[in-house]
């Protein structure tokens, strides 16, 4: 069945690094790929949408990448801030999403 | 500013009841969405509706069943409720293939 995973669970960072957090996917070729940011108890917040003919996508300090032949999408915060940590969930697919558990980002100052 | 409402942030209920979740969105989008989120194995779409009275097995939907009558308004119906079915549920509305926007949650506790 399609997947989507998020090989770490945590990534705990000092202020000011860049964070990068990875995305694979396996059993299908999802058209987009969709990065979200979840607070504790809240519902996730969508952050950026990437399409599979783009591989590049920036917003702010977030940048984020799709490659297809890794089957694979880099997530990056830039310049990291305290008011960043948080766990963000990447998806795949058109209208119906696959999520992943996320990685939930720690930034110390 | 967009918006999706669920009718209950915290929800108590005792194994066998039957529990209904109501979610709302105010933007006239085509598609809603039904997940459930627990640790560790990252939202799981329960069931989802791209029209009114139109509806599509997600995941997981063993459970549970859904409805909606109106555009706006997605219900989600626990039957018979059981304690493995102790979750957060988020509902979600999209307009096509655009990003869904999340209401803040439901946190029900079955006992």
């Amino acid at each position: 069945s399609q997947k989507i995973e998020q090989n770490s669970e945590a990534l705990n960072i000092q202020e000011g690094k860049t964070a990068t957090l990875t995305c694979n996917y396996t059993n299908y070729s999802p058209a987009y790929l969709q990065w979200y940011r979840q607070d504790p108890g809240r519902g996730p917040v969508f952050l950026l949408l990437i399409r599979e003919n783009e591989k590049e996508k920036r917003k702010e300090r977030l940048k984020v990448t799709f490659d297809t032949t890794l089957k694979q999408s880099l997530f990056h915060i830039t310049a990291s801030q305290p008011a960043d940590s948080a766990t963000y969930l990447c998806a795949g697919g058109d209208y119906k999403l696959s999520f992943g558990a996320g990685t939930t980002v720690t930034v110390r100052a | 500013d967009v918006k999706v409402t669920q009718s209950s942030r915290y929800l108590v209920k005792r194994t066998g009841e039957k529990v209904f979740l109501e979610c709302v969105q105010d933007m006239d989008h085509e598609n809603m969405f039904w997940y459930r989120q627990d640790p560790g194995l990252g939202l799981r779409l329960i069931y989802f509706s791209y029209d009114v009275k139109m509806k599509e097995k997600g995941d997981i939907p063993e459970g549970y069943s859904v409805s909606r009558e109106k555009k706006e308004r997605f219900s989600l119906i626990l039957e018979s409720a059981s304690t493995n079915q102790t979750s957060m549920y988020l509902c979600a509305s999209s307009q096509g293939s655009n990003e869904q926007f999340f209401g803040p949650g439901t946190r029900l506790t079955v006992l």
